[in-house]
């Protein structure tokens, strides 16, 4: 069965660096999402690609995150600096679905970064 | 703003007896009631939807119900066993983007032996 692959697993960094983390989803989706989920709370959208092409980045803190897609397939997202802040469960996750319709969401493994 | 609040945030039950999760959407224009489950260090997995046009739906252990006037749905498992045991999550998609789903903020499930 297909997945979303994501990498890597874990990252711990110092604040000030900057991190990066990749999401491959499975084939043929062609809407991306990037989540943050905070220890004991629910995943939050942070971005939201339709192939190549951004959706919904409202709740991106754009003087420090940055998302592409470059060719619609897989994604990194970047942040920099890093704060304390920051320390999080990235997920992402993929749908068949193009933007403005609905369909079920396949969740990565996540990216889980500890900023120091 | 769009939001889903979900109760308890903690639950354990007897293995055997059922559990109910409940949860509440502030968009009356939502239309699409996922339920995921994460156990500890993997992936949240959907278990379980239902759509704005049904009002119960059900598969094996696992139930869903939607009141989509009071705007509330819950989650049931009957006969829990062990591995029921992870954190269960609600979401409701947004009013603006039937793409984009709000989640809420998760119930963890403890199954006493």
């Amino acid at each position: 069965e297909a997945e979303v692959a994501q990498s890597p697993r874990y990252k711990i960094t110092e604040k000030s660096q900057a991190v990066a983390f990749w999401c491959d989803p499975i084939s043929g989706h062609a809407t991306l999402y990037w989540y943050r989920q905070i220890l004991g709370q629910g995943p939050e959208l942070l971005v939201q690609f339709q192939d190549e092409s951004v959706v919904d980045d409202s709740q991106l803190p754009k003087d420090r995150f940055s998302a592409e897609r470059l060719k619609g397939v897989d994604s990194t997202l970047k942040i920099q600096p890093a704060e304390l802040g920051d320390s999080a469960m990235y997920l992402c996750a993929s749908s068949l679905a193009l933007a403005g319709a609905t369909d079920t969401q396949y969740f990565g493994p996540g990216t889980r970064l500890t900023v120091l | 703003g769009e939001n889903v609040e979900q109760h308890p945030s903690t639950l354990s039950v007897q293995e055997g007896d059922s559990a109910v999760i409940k949860c509440t959407y502030s968009d009356s224009a939502s239309n699409y009631f996922p339920w995921y489950k994460q156990e500890l260090g993997k992936r949240p997995q959907l278990i379980i939807d239902i759509r704005s046009n049904v009002g119960e739906k059900k598969d094996q252990r696992i139930a869903v119900t939607l009141n989509k006037t009071a705007k509330h749905f819950s989650l049931h498992i009957t006969e829990t066993q062990p591995e029921d045991s992870a954190v269960y999550f609600c979401a409701a998609t947004s009013g603006s983007s039937a793409s984009k789903i709000i989640f809420g903020s998760g119930t963890r499930l403890s199954i006493r032996p």
